[in-house]
């Protein structure tokens, strides 16, 4: 299976964008890019996910580079709420994600 | 809201003990999964079910069972409960197709074996 990596952690100001990488060199042409986060005494919480092109929802954007060997996760206005563990994942199929460490974010006032 | 609940947010169990985990979704989704969390080595696959009375293994079965006998409700079971199976376990659904949707987890069930 691809495998993902990403910075042990981050920081980042309050009311600032604030942009996660992840590289995935050994990416499939049929491996999707998800991201997870998780919030301190949560579970996991589904963010965003992209096969080929750049993806926005109300949470965050997702930008896929052209070769696919890596992207970027992009909070456009980190709030100290989004200070959590996030997670760069791929998967082909609908059972199977291969969980990394993820990146800490922290927010600072 | 949609939802994945756990049973119980903490557990103490004895060496030896049967232990049943429980999960209840109320999306109506077809996929159910079974995870342990350990610092250091992230979220570990234990089984997953794609249907009903259907099962498959993830990455880590060895000292775990599973059951899935209604759509809703997926079990998972430590027949002799060990102290190196003292973890976090999280429950997570999903739809079929679910590339598109994405995977819905519950709080976790903090469990701890002495």
């Amino acid at each position: 299976d691809a495998k993902t990596t990403q910075p042990n952690s981050m920081e980042s100001n309050e009311e600032e964008p604030v942009h996660l990488p992840c590289n995935h060199s050994t990416i499939s042409g049929t491996d999707y890019i998800h991201w997870y986060r998780q919030l301190p005494s949560q579970g996991p919480e589904y963010v965003i996910h992209g096969l080929t092109s750049n993806v926005n929802n109300r949470m965050a954007s997702l930008a896929i580079a052209e070769d696919r060997k890596s992207s970027t996760l992009i909070l456009h206005r980190a709030t100290l709420r989004d200070a959590a563990v996030y997670y760069c994942i791929l998967s082909h199929s609908n059972y199977q994600l291969i969980w990394g460490a993820g990146t800490k974010l922290i927010i600072k006032p | 809201d949609v939802k994945v609940t756990q049973s119980s947010r903490y557990l103490v169990k004895r060496t030896g003990e049967k232990v049943f985990l429980e999960c209840v979704q109320d999306m109506d989704h077809e996929n159910m999964f079974w995870y342990r969390q350990d610092p250091g080595l992230g979220l570990r696959l234990i089984y997953f079910s794609y249907d009903v009375k259907m099962k498959e293994k993830g990455d880590i079965p060895e000292g775990y069972s599973v059951s899935r006998e209604k759509k809703e409700r997926f079990s998972l079971i430590l027949e002799s409960a060990s102290t190196n199976q003292t973890s976090m376990y999280l429950c997570a659904s999903s739809r079929t197709g679910s590339i598109h949707y994405g995977y819905t987890f519950g709080s976790g069930t903090r469990l701890t074996v002495v």
